[in-house]
């Protein structure tokens, strides 16, 4: 069945620095490809997606290119904030039927950024 | 505003006393969902409704149960909890299954014990 594999955390950087989250997906086909946020005490709010191989998402410095050679979907930004702070997750949406509409998410990675 | 708002946000039981968990939304979706968070496994899907009256289960449905009378509630009911319901609890909803953008609400912390 679908599922996706995210990096495991928590992941710790000082304010400025590169940040790489590792997501690969196992689908048939080509499902959309989501990166979700959650900032403490908060729902998850879509970050960025891709719907279609090569696709790449971005938003607010985030940056992440669906790669369906490696099956991958990789969350960068090349200058982290304090702000950034956060639970990321990676999920795909089920293509068909009954999970047409379903998030098959990771199992999340806790970014702490000091200043 | 735009939002899903889910009641109440944090809830401590007994087990196997009935216990229901509001979600309502006022973006006119057509698709609502449940969640559980749970640590290292992410979030995963309970039940789904994909319009009124048409609900159905997810990836872990067993001991819950959910109603779509109207289109901007789904409540989650729990006809008798048990310990490992302890968990935190998301609806979600979007326009429709299609649509890429899905809403989250703040979340239902729920400790059985």
């Amino acid at each position: 069945g679908d599922s996706v594999t995210q990096m495991e955390g928590p992941v710790t950087l000082s304010e400025e620095a590169f940040l790489t989250i590792n997501c690969t997906y196992t689908a048939t086909g080509y499902p959309s490809l989501f990166w979700y946020v959650q900032y403490p005490g908060e729902g998850l709010q879509l970050l960025l997606k891709a719907t279609k191989a090569d696709d790449k998402g971005s938003n607010k410095g985030f940056e992440a290119t669906y790669r369906k050679e490696t099956t991958s979907f990789h969350l960068e930004k090349g200058s982290v904030q304090v702000s950034d702070s956060a639970v990321y997750f990676c999920a795909l949406r089920g293509q068909r039927g009954s999970t047409l509409g379903r998030l098959y998410f990771g199992r999340g990675t806790q970014l702490t950024v000091w200043p | 505003e735009a939002q899903v708002t889910q009641n109440p946000r944090y809830l401590i039981t007994v087990t196997g006393k009935k216990l229901t968990v509001t979600c309502s939304q006022n973006m006119n979706h057509e698709y609502m969902s449940w969640y559980r968070q749970d640590p290292g496994l992410g979030l995963r899907q309970i039940y789904y409704s994909m319009n009124v009256e048409v609900t159905d289960k997810g990836d872990v449905p067993e001991g819950y149960k959910v109603s779509r009378k109207e289109k901007r509630n789904f409540p989650l009911i729990l006809e008798s909890p048990s310990p490992n319901q302890t968990s935190l609890y998301f609806c979600a909803s979007s326009l429709t299954s299609s649509s890429y953008e899905q809403y989250f609400g703040p979340g239902t912390r729920l400790t059985v014990t």
